[in-house]
């Protein structure tokens, strides 16, 4: 399955900064997603992330507030903007490769605390 | 409306025991269910996986049952082992457009 490295781990920010995830694939993958844990809580999906294209948004998130980008197959950053301290949470980088193992991996994730 | 909906929500076993995990889900079209394993400051990991024309699928100390009339299906970890505490999440996919989560359920096995 794909090796994801995610980058940062962790950050503390301040009230109404923005932080910028990467997620790097050690090869090229179909699909990338983006969710969010919340502390004890299950995953949610922000959205997908489409190669060359506007990300396709999960109901109750925009793209103002989370701008994907994908530039290829192998990475993808997600941004959170205006943060405030409800933003505090885990944010994963997950892919899917078509190569028949069918496999949704995910990175370590992004633990951010917003102050 | 929450597609795959998962309880208990937290689980307590003493080591050697069976734990079991109960999901539920609502959409019919989904056509494979995987169980992910998710340690501390890790991000969720595949643990088994069942596609609904199986009832059951073992791997090791873990079984997936599928019901597929009852829209149903469980995880068994047998002889549980304090290695397994973690906490887990059901799934549910269908042509892996799209992953929906169960709450997940957090497994402390006792020494």
């Amino acid at each position: 399955s794909a090796v994801i490295s995610q980058k940062p781990s962790r950050d503390i920010c301040q009230r109404g900064t923005s932080l910028t995830i990467q997620c790097q694939v050690d090869s090229q993958v179909t699909m990338m997603f983006w969710y969010r844990q919340q502390p004890g809580q299950s995953l949610t999906l922000i959205a997908t992330a489409n190669q060359g294209s506007e990300a396709t948004y999960e109901s109750g998130f925009v793209i103002d507030k989370f701008p994907i980008s994908r530039p290829n197959l192998t990475f993808s950053t997600l941004t959170v903007s205006n943060m405030s301290p409800e933003d505090s949470s885990i944010y994963l980088c997950s892919v899917w490769k078509d190569s028949g193992a069918n496999v949704l991996t995910f990175g370590a994730g992004s633990r951010l605390t917003v102050l | 409306q929450q597609q795959v909906k998962q309880s208990p929500q937290s689980l307590i076993v003493q080591k050697g025991g069976i734990s079991i995990i109960n999901c539920a889900y609502e959409n019919t079209a989904f056509d494979y269910f995987p169980w992910y394993q998710q340690f501390p400051g890790k991000g969720p990991a595949l643990l088994i996986a069942i596609r609904p024309d199986v009832s059951e699928k073992k791997e090791g100390r873990f079984t997936i049952s599928f019901n597929k009339s009852a829209k149903q299906f469980s995880l068994h970890i047998m002889d549980s082992q304090p290695g397994d505490s973690a906490t887990y999440f059901c799934a549910g996919t269908y042509n892996f457009n799209k992953f929906y989560f169960g709450s997940g359920t957090k497994l402390n096995v006792k020494p």
